[in-house]
């Protein structure tokens, strides 16, 4: 049980277009789902919470209006990149939290922006 | 000071052996406690989860917690070379819902 998903795992584009990451949810509903990003030889760094229904809470020195979030289903969390840019390649991670405080983690998505 | 501290090592110990993973963390009010691995180039997996006092055993792995010194370890008993990975704490922000996690402790098991 508590299997998270993530489509695709790897993306490879050019400068300036916008990527969409699925983070899915498959044997458990999620009411919070949550979007890391990971840098090589670093530790997690949580980029916003996105809940159900609502909009996402980003964190401190995250743009919105580039990292745009939506949890449209209780399984279902996407995040666009918005006109990538090289500094954008990255590994993100979502991650799905249960009824309780565990959160499960999806396999990632491998950003390459040329 | 930061959140929830880990020793980087990275920590090396034999095949056989028992690792022993320490983690501290400032927010008294934190109820619930996790510990993560990540393999290199993967994402981070749950192993444990503790949120009472005590000891929590699950196969080779048991948790420690201890509140009141605000310390968490993870003990690895006859350790692998499977087990060579990034161990990451993770402590439960109680009004957020986030984790808040530690730097990660790289553990590196020796045949």
């Amino acid at each position: 049980g508590a299997v998270v998903s993530q489509h695709p795992s790897w993306v490879i584009c050019k400068s300036g277009t916008s990527v969409k990451i699925e983070c899915r949810s498959l044997d458990f509903q999620a009411t919070t789902m949550f979007w890391y990003r990971q840098f090589p030889k670093q530790s997690l760094m949580l980029m916003a919470t996105s809940n159900e229904g609502s909009k996402a809470t980003y964190e401190q020195g995250v743009e919105k209006d580039k990292f745009l979030i939506n949890h449209a289903s209780l399984t279902l969390s996407t995040l666009t990149v918005t006109s990538a840019h090289p500094e954008d390649s990255s590994f993100y991670i979502c991650s799905a939290r249960d009824r309780g405080t565990t959160q499960y983690f999806g396999p990632g998505t491998r950003l390459l922006v040329l | 000071q930061k959140e929830v501290e880990q020793n980087s090592g990275p920590l090396s110990v034999p095949e056989g052996a028992i690792a022993s993973l320490n983690c501290t963390y400032s927010d008294r009010g934190s109820q619930s406690f996790f510990w993560y691995r990540q393999y290199s180039g993967k994402s981070p997996e749950l192993i444990m989860f503790i949120y009472s006092n005590g000891d929590k055993e699950d196969g080779r792995f048991t948790a420690q917690l201890n509140k009141a010194s605000q310390y968490v370890s993870l003990l690895i008993r006859d350790s692998q070379p499977s087990d060579s990975a990034t161990y990451l704490c993770a402590v439960n922000s109680g009004n957020t819902g986030k984790l808040i996690f530690g730097q990660g402790t790289t553990l590196q098991v020796k045949p």
